[in-house]
């Protein structure tokens, strides 16, 4: 069945900088791919995701780009600020009758 | 507003008791999910619904069991509590097939002693 890595499941950056979490799917099937962020003790929330028809999305400071070829997928975030550390979580399904699959996510910590 | 929501947000109880953990929503979505995950770490998939009367197993094995009865309600019940039950339990919803999000409540944290 479908399975989703993710990388890193640490990441720390300094205040300002560009963060990037990258996702790698097995199953090329795959067609729609979100993104969620989780602060401490909050609910998961949606904050971007990506059909495969489409390469790159943007909202704001933060992108989703998506290498169909590779099956990978990454989110990039930019100018990061304390607000951005949270635990991020990408996913993966092959459309209408299938689950999302998910990655075992990153802790972005954000360092002042 | 429509949303999810869970009750009792928190709760600690003794071994052996039954536990009803509840999630209603008011957003019409067929599709509900039991997630288990321990603070920050990876979503565990318990059980799903794709409608009124039907409910599956999902990837990790567990004790609980689960009805939906009407579209909007959709409890998880452990009959027999144990303190490997002890994590966060998270419900979420889904309008239409997988390629749409699901929407989360903020959870139950469960403590069994």
């Amino acid at each position: 069945g479908e399975n989703v890595e993710q990388h890193p499941s640490t990441l720390s950056v300094q205040e300002g900088d560009s963060a990037v979490i990258k996702c790698t799917y097995s199953d090329s099937a795959s067609n729609y791919f979100p993104w969620y962020k989780q602060e401490l003790g909050k609910r998961p929330q949606l904050i971007i995701d990506i059909r495969s028809n489409v390469g790159e999305k943007k909202d704001q400071r933060i992108a989703v780009t998506l290498n169909k070829t590779a099956k990978h997928f990454s989110l990039h975030i930019t100018e990061t600020q304390p607000e951005d550390s949270a635990v991020y979580f990408c996913a993966a399904s092959k459309g209408i009758n299938y689950q999302l699959i998910w990655g075992a996510g990153t802790k972005l910590i954000i360092k002042p | 507003e429509a949303d999810i929501y869970q009750t009792p947000r928190y709760l600690v109880i003794g071994t052996g008791k039954k536990i009803t953990l509840e999630c209603s929503q008011t957003m019409g979505h067929d599709k509900m999910y039991w997630y288990q995950q321990d603070p920050g770490m990876e979503l565990h998939l318990i059980h799903y619904s794709y409608g009124v009367n039907s409910t599956e197993k999902g990837d990790l094995s567990s004790e609980s069991t689960v009805s939906r009865i009407r579209t909007e309600h959709f409890p998880l019940t452990l009959e027999s509590a144990r303190p490997s039950h002890t994590s966060q339990y998270l419900c979420a919803a889904q309008q239409g097939g997988g390629d749409q999000p699901q929407h989360f409540g903020d959870g139950t944290r469960l403590s069994i002693l």
